[in-house]
């Protein structure tokens, strides 16, 4: 069965440089969360999407930016990277009024 | 304020024991409330998704049990192994779609 696509798996940045972090829903999936895990920290919400419209804000820098697309594909852009940075990114998918939602593999983000 | 409060922050368990942990949430605008087991730099597994009042799931030696009333949920293990050791999330899902995650337990299984 199709999972949620994340890519790159890994991703190494220099600070001040800008990253985007692509999520790919399972096919019919109409909304995509951002979570940020930095490490040994816990999992943070960034940022949801349904229906390509912004759905709720967590704990996004002003530095971050995110959109869905039309083919509900989402991408994290991430700009004048800082150290503290560095984090495992997870997007995740699910069908507004269906139980559950399926995480991808996440992106493992290094700001040197 | 909408909180999805879990407790113990963290919990070491000896092996074989068995331990039982707590998501408290508000009760209105409840729609699901799911459990995940989550281990470091890996992606959250499903446990268990849980809608009605009194429901009880089990998955092997895990299972947990819902109170929508009190706003309440308990997730045990029975017999506590080595591979048991991960953050186990619970999420609260609203009637208004909005996902709220507890900040974990973090499970330790002592040998």
């Amino acid at each position: 069965a199709a999972g949620v696509i994340q890519s790159p798996r890994h991703l190494i940045k220099e600070k001040r440089e800008t990253a985007t972090l692509k999520c790919y829903p399972i096919p019919r999936h109409d909304t995509v969360y951002w979570y940020q895990q930095g490490p040994g920290q816990d999992p943070q919400f960034l940022i949801s999407f349904y229906e390509k419209m912004q759905s709720d804000k967590g704990s996004i820098p002003d530095r971050f930016s995110a959109q869905q697309f039309s083919d509900y594909h989402s991408e994290l852009n991430m700009s004048s990277l800082e150290l503290g940075d560095s984090a495992l990114y997870f997007c995740a998918s699910s069908l507004a009024g269906n139980y559950g939602y399926t995480f991808g593999s996440g992106t493992r983000l290094t700001v040197v | 304020i909408l909180n999805v409060e879990q407790s113990p922050q963290s919990l070491h368990v000896q092996e074989g024991d068995s331990t039982n942990f707590t998501c408290s949430f508000p009760s209105s605008n409840f729609y699901a409330l799911h459990w995940y087991r989550w281990e470091t730099a890996k992606s959250p597994e499903a446990l268990f998704v849980m809608t009605l009042n009194g429901d009880e799931k089990k998955k092997g030696r895990i299972s947990a049990t819902l109170n929508t009333k009190e706003g309440y949920s308990y997730l045990y293990i029975k017999g506590s192994q080595p591979e048991d050791s991960a953050t186990y999330l619970c999420a609260l899902m609203r009637g208004d779609d909005k996902i709220i995650f507890g900040k974990g337990t973090r499970l330790h299984i002592l040998p």
